[in-house]
């Protein structure tokens, strides 16, 4: 059974430089992965900010940058924002047209 | 604009039918791949299901196949999601998304599965 890794939680000083990871639990990530990631506030819809590992969402700024970390897929935000604060969650092509979550993590900016 | 309109959520019986439908507009839809998304309660996002732009292949999570079947009219511009043999955790905001990636997001529906 193969599940998508995020930390559970994660803390940023405003202004401050984060890097959340998302990682398979066997085997790597990979440009084939697909890796996105979106964020989420309470009582609203998902917003897009990272596709095909890289690519920013229209409207996205320059502070948010995904990439491949080793084995695993990040997303760093710089210069982070009060209202960075927010679910963060990774999506990985798995196989066979088939997609999975990771469970997400919670950002605090304090 | 892309925007992303989902109806038909409501209340189901356990083992029951319901299907969600998402009304597409602002990009041309039968070039794009959609998909389902679902949400329960204070819980995080799971991946349900995707189909091609021509409708002619489809994909399920492992929680959901042999239920629930997605299908798509592109000239009504239409997503759908059949949904049967409903249970509990199948409760959830179900969202629509654009391509494979779920680029764009529509504002959900809620399907709740109680007696």
């Amino acid at each position: 059974q193969t599940v998508v890794t995020q930390e559970p939680s994660f803390s940023v000083s405003p202004g401050g430089t984060v890097t959340l990871t998302c990682g398979l639990s066997s085997g790597s990530v990979s440009a084939g992965s697909y890796s996105s990631w979106y964020q989420q506030t309470p009582g609203q819809a998902p917003r897009t900010l990272i596709y095909s590992t890289h690519s920013r969402s229209s409207g996205v700024p320059g502070r948010f940058t995904g990439y491949i970390l080793g084995n695993k897929a990040a997303l760093t935000i710089t210069g982070a924002q009060a209202d960075d604060e927010a679910d963060y969650y990774c999506m990985l092509h798995v196989g066979s047209g088939i997609w999975m979550f990771g469970g997400g993590t919670k950002l605090t900016v304090l | 604009e892309v925007q992303l309109l989902e109806s038909g959520g409501g209340l189901a019986q356990p083992g029951g039918s319901l299907t969600v439908s998402c009304a597409a507009s602002g990009f041309t839809f039968s070039s794009y791949a959609m998909g389902w998304v679902r949400q329960a309660p204070g819980k995080g996002l799971e991946w349900v299901s995707g189909i091609s732009g021509r409708g002619d292949s489809t994909y399920y999570a492992d929680s959901v196949k042999g239920r629930f079947t997605i299908s798509r009219d592109n000239s009504k511009n239409t997503l759908f999601l059949q949904m049967n043999s409903l249970r509990a955790e199948d409760t959830a905001v179900y969202y629509c998304a654009k391509d494979q990636e779920c680029i764009d997001w529509g504002q959900g529906t809620l399907v709740t599965v109680s007696s």
